[in-house]
């Protein structure tokens, strides 16, 4: 069947570290991969999206990688800060389709 | 830019009543999305447009939600009769190309 898999235990870390977010899929052929933040009563918030061609897309302190061989993307946050505190949600395209599925997110927190 | 308007921001029903949702998405967005988000779960594609056309409705279960997009803007998702577990957060998001989808802030429903 297919799956998209993200952590559901929360990711605890100290402030300044590197937050490093998990997402692997299962019988997906993804065309890309997007990664969203969301805040509490709050929508999802478009952060990155990386291609199937594509390893690596950095913006400011946000790196997400893509590996179609492990059928995993990471999503890290360098120099993490509390404001960094929320839940992640990574979002696939499949290749030829129309919508999007969502994982059920990681929530991360940091600790001042 | 404004972002996309969603309203009501909370509603409580009875289960067997009906209630409608509306979305304005951002101007010039061709495809307009609805979301059903359950709490701890990632958002679940129920329908998306494309203009005033839909591209995808294989999750909207038709017995009881409907949706419309009148000429290729504003879209309105209804329920009726309601049922208990259908209380959630609606997204309504929308995106132009292959881009990241912005999403409006939700709809809390309660069924009771």
């Amino acid at each position: 069947s297919q799956k998209i898999e993200q952590n559901s235990e929360a990711l605890n870390i100290q402030e300044g570290k590197t937050a490093t977010l998990t997402c692997n899929y299962t019988n997906y052929s993804p065309a890309y991969l997007q990664w969203y933040r969301q805040d509490p009563g709050r929508g999802p918030v478009f952060l990155l999206l990386i291609r199937e061609n594509e390893k690596e897309k950095r913006k400011e302190r946000l790196k997400v990688t893509f590996d179609t061989t492990l059928k995993q993307s990471l999503f890290h946050i360098t120099a993490s800060q509390p404001a960094d505190s929320a839940t992640y949600l990574c979002a696939l395209k499949e290749t030829g389709g129309f919508k999007t599925i969502f994982g059920a997110g990681t929530r991360l927190f940091v600790k001042a | 830019e404004a972002g996309v308007a969603q309203s009501p921001r909370y509603k409580i029903i009875e289960k067997r009543q009906s209630v409608a949702f509306w979305c304005n998405p951002i101007s010039g967005h061709a495809t307009l999305y609805w979301y059903q988000q359950i709490l701890g779960q990632g958002p679940k594609l129920l329908i998306q447009f494309q203009n005033n056309g839909v591209v995808d409705d294989s999750q909207l279960p038709k017995d009881r939600f409907s949706a419309e997009r009148l000429k290729g803007v504003d879209s309105t998702l209804k329920i009726q009769p309601a049922k208990l577990e259908d209380s959630a957060v609606y997204l309504c998001a929308s995106s132009l190309g292959q881009n990241g989808y912005t999403f409006g802030s939700g709809t809390r429903l309660t069924v009771v």
